[in-house]
């Protein structure tokens, strides 16, 4: 089946400690983005990728890291830098070729730093 | 600052009715609409997307969009319970792959 997958589904950390969640799609699907979700909150997107091995930040970008080695992986590091990094994070692609834009997400991955 | 708003809700109706959520947006070259649902500790799941003025129509769900007053719906038709969720509306601005969020809207359908 093709889809979006993201691990782990839920994610504990001590503070100070970078930790990398993981995004694989098999969709074929040449850009990925990140967003985190804080609760009540609205998507906000972290950093976003139109092809391997190029990616531009989002609108809150400080903090995180990230990589397009391949097509297929869009892996996000969650640095000890980031303040307030207990959120639900998403994973979503999209396809060049429709031109409408329109993005399918993973199921997510909640991190929580304590 | 490019936005798109949505009244946070919850919007309540009862079985069987008309759900109608609203989306505005700013920016006036915006090229293409979503709206997605959105499950309690789930990930958005894409509903519709529109581009054209006018009317589209997926089994219960319309999309409507009106350039020209910068506003696009979603119709729920025959609400059932397991429509009860958050409502996004998103909008891309046409020149990059990046879109535009809004809050999203709550809906709970009432048996």
């Amino acid at each position: 089946d093709g889809g979006i997958t993201q691990s782990p589904k839920y994610l504990f950390r001590k503070e100070g400690q970078n930790v990398t969640l993981s995004c694989e799609q098999n969709l074929n699907h040449d850009a990925m983005y990140w967003y985190r979700q804080d609760p009540g909150q609205g998507l906000r997107l972290i950093y976003y990728s139109q092809i391997v091995n190029d990616f531009q930040k989002g609108d809150i970008a400080e903090g995180y890291s990230v990589s397009r080695e391949k097509k297929e992986s869009f892996p996000l590091t969650v640095t000890s830098a980031q303040k307030n990094p207990t959120a639900f994070y998403l994973c979503a692609s999209s396809i060049k070729g429709t031109g409408f834009y329109e993005q399918y997400f993973g199921p997510g991955t909640r991190l929580t730093v304590t | 600052q490019k936005e798109v708003e949505q009244n946070s809700g919850p919007l309540s109706v009862p079985e069987g009715a008309i759900a109608s959520l609203n989306c505005t947006y700013s920016d006036r070259g915006s090229q293409s609409f979503f709206w997605y649902r959105q499950y309690s500790g789930k990930s958005p799941e894409l509903i519709m997307f529109i581009y054209s003025n006018g009317d589209k129509e997926d089994g219960r769900f319309t999309a409507q969009l009106n350039k020209a007053s910068q506003y696009v719906s979603l119709l729920i038709r025959d609400s059932q319970p397991s429509d009860s969720a958050t409502y996004l509306c998103a909008v891309s601005p046409g020149n990059n792959r990046k879109l535009i969020w809004g809050l999203g809207t709550s809906l709970a359908v009432n048996p």
